[in-house]
């Protein structure tokens, strides 16, 4: 596609639900990353796939937070239980490789709000 | 750990004016990216201008350029002719060489005024 995808564009969830969003980078980008940016703060790194690996997952906060980009283009973020400190806003970047050559592009965000 | 400070929370401007955004950052790392991004209210972070630490040229793109001290560890944006479209925050970014990561600073929202 032309751009980073992200679906759905916001998503509001009960305390303790599960939720999976969607990220759908540009086409023939290798490198894939998910940060979270909490409402008045910089964005947070999450996680970074290379491929289809997880090649530094060093920024999920805890067990409830789990990345797979299984066929290496689409990547999925999922929270189990999710708790009202997970209200933020989701991005996704996507760039042609680990170099910085280029540097990233990013979706739109998926900003999620649990009540 | 690096850190990245943006240390004015909102800065405002004169449309065609120029105006400064200032960042500092902390690392002990001698090889490092240095990143200035927009983000409108559409969310996505639009990336502005990059430097690379080991060239001594501070990089420029059109009406935006960088003021870049790699002893005092300050990487400043400049915007000249301020533009109404130029409005949006700012987040002033660092990566090191060999790393993913981008570290982000907390922001600056810029206000054009006509």
């Amino acid at each position: 596609g032309a751009g980073v995808s992200q679906t759905p564009s916001n998503k509001v969830t009960e305390k303790g639900k599960y939720v999976e969003l969607r990220c759908d980078p540009i086409s023939g980008h290798t490198a894939l990353y998910w940060y979270r940016q909490s409402l008045g703060q910089g964005p947070e790194f999450l996680i970074y796939f290379q491929g289809t690996g997880a090649a530094d997952d060093s920024g999920l906060p805890n067990d409830r937070f789990f990345a797979v980009r299984p066929e290496g283009s689409v990547s999925t973020l999922k929270i189990q239980r999710t708790e009202r400190g997970d209200s933020a806003v989701y991005l996704c970047a996507s760039s042609e490789d680990s170099s910085r050559r280029y540097g990233y592009t990013f979706g739109s965000g998926t900003r999620l709000t649990v009540v | 750990a690096q850190t990245v400070t943006q240390s004015q929370p909102e800065m405002s401007v004169q449309e065609a004016e120029t105006v400064t955004l200032s960042c500092t950052y902390d690392t002990s790392e001698s090889d490092y990216y240095l990143f200035w991004y927009k983000q409108p209210p559409s969310r996505q972070m639009i990336l502005v201008i990059r430097q690379e630490a080991y060239k001594q040229q501070n990089a420029t793109e059109n009406r935006f350029s960088v003021n870049f001290q790699k002893a005092a560890k300050s990487f400043s944006l400049k915007i000249s002719d301020s533009q109404l479209g130029d409005a949006a925050m700012y987040f002033c970014a660092y990566s090191r060489q060999g790393a993913q990561k981008l570290v982000f600073g907390q922001g600056t929202r810029l206000t054009i005024n006509p």
